[in-house]
């Protein structure tokens, strides 16, 4: 069975301060991968996607970046922090065109 | 203006009611429609696909899509307090790495 695992569970961080956050994905073998951000009770924003090892693409400008190290891992980061950053960071696997499948998410407090 | 727009907003329904969600896209190059379903605190999970015109049935869910007027709802029959929950309605085009639009989405609360 495939598992998805995302670290920290929770962030408070000063503004101005680095971050990074962490995405694993175990039982499935080179998946389509998502970065999405969620303002609390709001809508879904797609920020990065990756089909490959080494390749990520950028949907939304976000003074965030992305990378793909492994085939399992998907990794979001910035080296300074705004208060627009809080939020909700959530992980996703998919295949194609089919269902989308999401990790437990990351909630982050800027202040 | 959004792509997937959802009505509405929020809505309350007493426990065994029916609950209608809807959901419209303003580009003709969506081909494929999902609802996923996220409780406080959790990930979304998809709830059902629909791709053709009609409806599809999953239990107490029901999903009809139409093409012509990219509109697609989604309801729930027998309403219970676990299904409340904020519900997407996602749209894909099936290009550029399977990209998800996903609308604004409804909060749905059933009361006891």
């Amino acid at each position: 069975a495939q598992t998805i695992h995302q670290w920290p569970v929770a962030e408070i961080k000063a503004v101005g301060s680095p971050l990074s956050l962490g995405c694993t994905i175990k039982g499935k073998s080179s998946p389509n991968l998502y970065w999405y951000w969620q303002a609390t009770g709001g809508t879904l924003q797609q920020l990065f996607y990756s089909i490959t090892v080494g390749q990520v693409e950028s949907v939304v400008q976000l003074n965030l970046s992305a990378s793909r190290p492994k085939d399992d891992q998907f990794i979001l980061s910035t080296e300074k922090l705004l208060l627009s950053h809080s939020g909700f960071y959530l992980c996703a696997w998919g295949l194609g065109a089919g269902e989308q499948y999401f990790g437990p998410g990351t909630r982050l407090t800027v202040l | 203006q959004q792509k997937v727009q959802q009505s509405p907003e929020s809505l309350s329904v007493p426990e065994g009611g029916m609950a209608s969600l809807n959901c419209t896209s303003s580009d003709r190059n969506f081909q494929y429609f999902w609802w996923y379903r996220q409780h406080s605190g959790e990930g979304p999970k998809a709830l059902m696909s629909i791709f053709s015109d009609g409806d599809k049935k999953e239990g107490r869910f029901t999903a009809h899509l139409n093409k012509a007027s990219l509109h697609v709802s989604l309801h729930i029959r027998d309403s219970q307090p676990s299904d409340s929950a904020l519900y997407f309605c996602a749209a894909m085009n099936n290009n550029a790495g399977a990209k998800l639009t996903f609308g604004g989405g409804t909060r749905l609360t059933v009361r006891p």
